[in-house]
């Protein structure tokens, strides 16, 4: 059972584009959700992360976007860049003492044409 | 500072062979978890210890892997007899002594692992 999926699997942006990746949770339980971005050869390391008080969160060019009664939430990366082609993760944490398990999506990968 | 630091960074075993992939967290971090990414799916989630205990390996197969952070040195995952469906990327990541509500793990650069 997959508890997270994410779309779409991969995803082509022209440099100062509009990257957008959706992610839908099923677990009701879950209150923290972070994405994560990866690198060839490298761990994951994280991006930025939402709970599900607010709408929205920005930090830069990256914003989440929330919707709680949905269970749906979605990353946006503004004016996207090449150095922003990795591949993106969400996941999602929380519910029932096991805030450390991360439950993670299939990750889109982001190429950023020049 | 150095980051979550595994090795090795590529393995490789024959069928039947025993894999070790090692872990040292970052300084003064106390939790460790190990997850496993197969191909074209996302990381799932293995193993919780702490130095000396283990806190939950839900996640981790019943037979063949076990996970150890002793109290001096590295976290160890250990497969033993290794199959060909155990090849995958094996990510460790730790978080400090005392993980706030947002428990950030920091991951290491993972230990690919290829079973002939």
């Amino acid at each position: 059972q997959q508890q997270v999926k994410q779309s779409p699997q991969s995803l082509i942006v022209q440099k100062g584009g509009i990257s957008i990746i959706n992610c839908a949770y099923e677990n009701t339980a879950f209150d923290y959700f972070p994405w994560y971005q990866q690198f060839p050869g490298k761990g994951p390391a994280l991006l930025i992360a939402i709970r599900p008080d607010v709408s929205e969160k920005k930090e830069g060019r990256f914003t989440i976007s929330f919707n709680k009664s949905a269970k749906q939430f979605s990353l946006h990366i503004m004016d996207s860049q090449p150095g922003d082609s990795a591949t993106y993760f969400c996941a999602a944490t929380g519910g029932g003492g096991s805030n450390y398990k991360l439950t993670f999506g299939k990750g889109t990968l982001l190429t950023v044409n020049p | 500072n150095a980051g979550v630091m595994q090795n090795p960074r590529h393995l490789v075993r024959r069928r039947g062979q025993e894999a070790r992939l090692r872990c040292s967290p970052m300084k003064g971090h106390s939790h460790v978890y190990w997850y496993r990414q197969l191909p074209e799916e996302g990381l799932k989630f293995m193993v919780y210890l702490q130095k000396e205990n283990i806190i939950d390996e839900s996640g981790m197969p019943k037979e063949r892997f076990s996970a150890e952070f002793p109290k001096e040195g590295p976290s160890i995952l250990r497969i033993q007899q290794v199959v060909r469906g155990d090849s995958a990327a094996y990510f460790c990541a730790s978080s400090p002594p005392v993980p706030d509500r947002k428990n950030i793990q920091y991951f290491g650069a993972g230990t690919r692992l290829s079973v002939l």
